[in-house]
């Protein structure tokens, strides 16, 4: 059961160059969540989906797009990067919709530099 | 406008002694609050969590108190343990129907000395 994993770990892309950020879940959760962290600003909502087929915005969409391609995985896309999305990028995935609080499980983290 | 702070970066504690982690929200819709921790290069894992119609949440050495009147909550951790050395975030959701929208605060790194 590895939980919430995140490819790559790492990446360096120069400005304007694109990429997809991976997520996949094996814990039959219904809701996903990214994340972005900067130093100073804690963890922010970037996306989030809140049963399969749904996806919405969260505090700070704007550069992002997002697929929530079945119920395991959640992808993040960056089409044209700037230097002030570098930061780490979560995942995060929880057992039920939005009706009450659930636990919500994060992966390890994607650590993007944008030159 | 940050709307969960966490107005301490940093707190250094021994062992055996208690630790005492402060965040203050400004949203009145906040009902429900959380505490992660974070190791480096890996995700925030949940700790523990409160709703605002209590005012004391205990799990083993862990224990967040929610002060509604002054919107401030804060996780005490007695004994401390080296193993707690990490980042904790405080973190608010609204309820209704954005239980799943967390607000984070910034962060507060904990150093246990043995």
């Amino acid at each position: 059961n590895a939980g919430v994993t995140q490819t790559p770990k790492f990446q360096v892309l120069k400005t304007g160059q694109s990429m997809t950020l991976q997520c996949a879940q094996d814990m039959n959760h219904n809701s996903m969540y990214w994340y972005r962290q900067d130093p100073g600003m804690g963890l922010r909502l970037i996306y989030y989906s809140a049963s399969e087929g749904t996806t919405d915005k969260g505090e700070v969409p704007n550069g992002y797009n997002v697929s929530r391609l079945n119920k395991r995985e959640f992808s993040l896309r960056l089409e044209s990067a700037a230097p002030s999305q570098t930061s780490v990028y979560f995942c995060a995935s929880s057992e039920g919709g939005f009706t009450s609080y659930n636990e919500q499980f994060f992966g390890p983290g994607t650590r993007l530099t944008v030159l | 406008d940050q709307q969960v702070k966490q107005n301490s970066p940093s707190l250094s504690v021994q062992e055996g002694r208690i630790s005492i982690l402060n965040c203050d929200y400004t949203n009145s819709m906040f009902d429900y609050f959380l505490w992660y921790k974070k190791y480096p290069a890996e995700g925030p894992t949940f700790l523990i969590s409160i709703s605002s119609i209590k005012d004391k949440n205990e799990d083993g050495r862990f224990t967040v108190f929610l002060n509604k009147s002054a919107k401030h909550l804060s996780l005490h951790i007695v004994p401390s343990q080296p193993g707690d050395s990490a980042v904790y975030f405080c973190a608010a959701s609204s309820g209704g129907t954005s239980y799943g929208k967390l607000t984070f605060g910034q962060g507060t790194i904990l150093t246990v000395h043995p």
